[in-house]
């Protein structure tokens, strides 16, 4: 079977620096992708990472280490906007496998 | 460049009925999914179309639950009869092409509540 695991639940100030943890196990691999989510809104894609390693995009990050089956989603100078859901999805070729998702709660 | 639409946003049927959810992806994207949201948990995969072929349905939970591509484009998911525990949230995603599937655009999702 597919599982991913992420933290319910992260609360953080504004301007810090947050990481949100993902595991995973599933029967094929191809990439790890992370998505946001704001309250009744539509995800929306963030980052992928296929190679071990990690991606910088502004002030998000994402790591892999596929040989951990682990990777994390890492925010910087958090602003009140990213209160969100964050989700990832594991990816095999084009199916893919959601976590629950991790409530991030930026207070001021 | 026009989202990733669906239609109703809110749905509200009583157990026993008939509801058809429809889902316009972004146009020229081959790939169209389909996925359920179960308050706090996982978004659930139920199946992909590439253009108007299913390629997995591995995901769909039962065979009250229909999925059609017509001609490619929009999407419809027919879910008959309903029951209590198909509640949940339905969101429509879109990506490219087929192998390019990874940066899915989603669209705001169809809230069912099934009483």
């Amino acid at each position: 079977g597919q599982s991913l695991e992420q933290p319910s639940e992260v609360t953080a100030v504004e301007g810090a620096i947050v990481q949100i943890n993902c595991t995973y196990q599933t029967s094929g691999f191809y990439g790890l992708s992370w998505y946001q989510q704001h309250d009744g809104g539509a995800p929306t894609f963030l980052s992928y990472n296929a190679l071990d390693g990690l991606e910088e995009t502004g002030r998000f990050s994402s790591f892999l280490s596929r040989s951990d089956s682990y990777g994390y989603l890492l925010l910087q100078e958090l602003q009140m906007k990213d209160s969100a859901s964050y989700f990832c999805a594991v990816s095999n070729f084009n199916k893919f496998y959601f976590g629950s998702g991790t409530k991030l709660n930026v207070k001021p | 460049e026009a989202g990733v639409t669906q239609f109703p946003s809110h749905s509200v049927i009583e157990k026993g009925q008939t509801v058809t959810l429809r889902c316009d992806p972004i146009s020229g994207h081959d790939n169209l999914y389909w996925y359920r949201r179960v308050m706090g948990k996982e978004i659930k995969f139920l199946l992909h179309f590439v253009k108007e072929s299913k390629q997995d349905e591995s995901g769909m939970p039962n065979n009250r639950f229909l999925a059609e591509r017509t001609g490619g484009t929009y999407s419809t998911l027919k879910v008959q009869p309903a029951e209590l525990e198909d509640s949940g949230v339905y969101f429509c995603a879109s990506s490219r092409s087929y192998g390019d599937g990874y940066e899915q655009y989603f669209g705001p999702g169809t809230r069912l509540t099934v009483t």
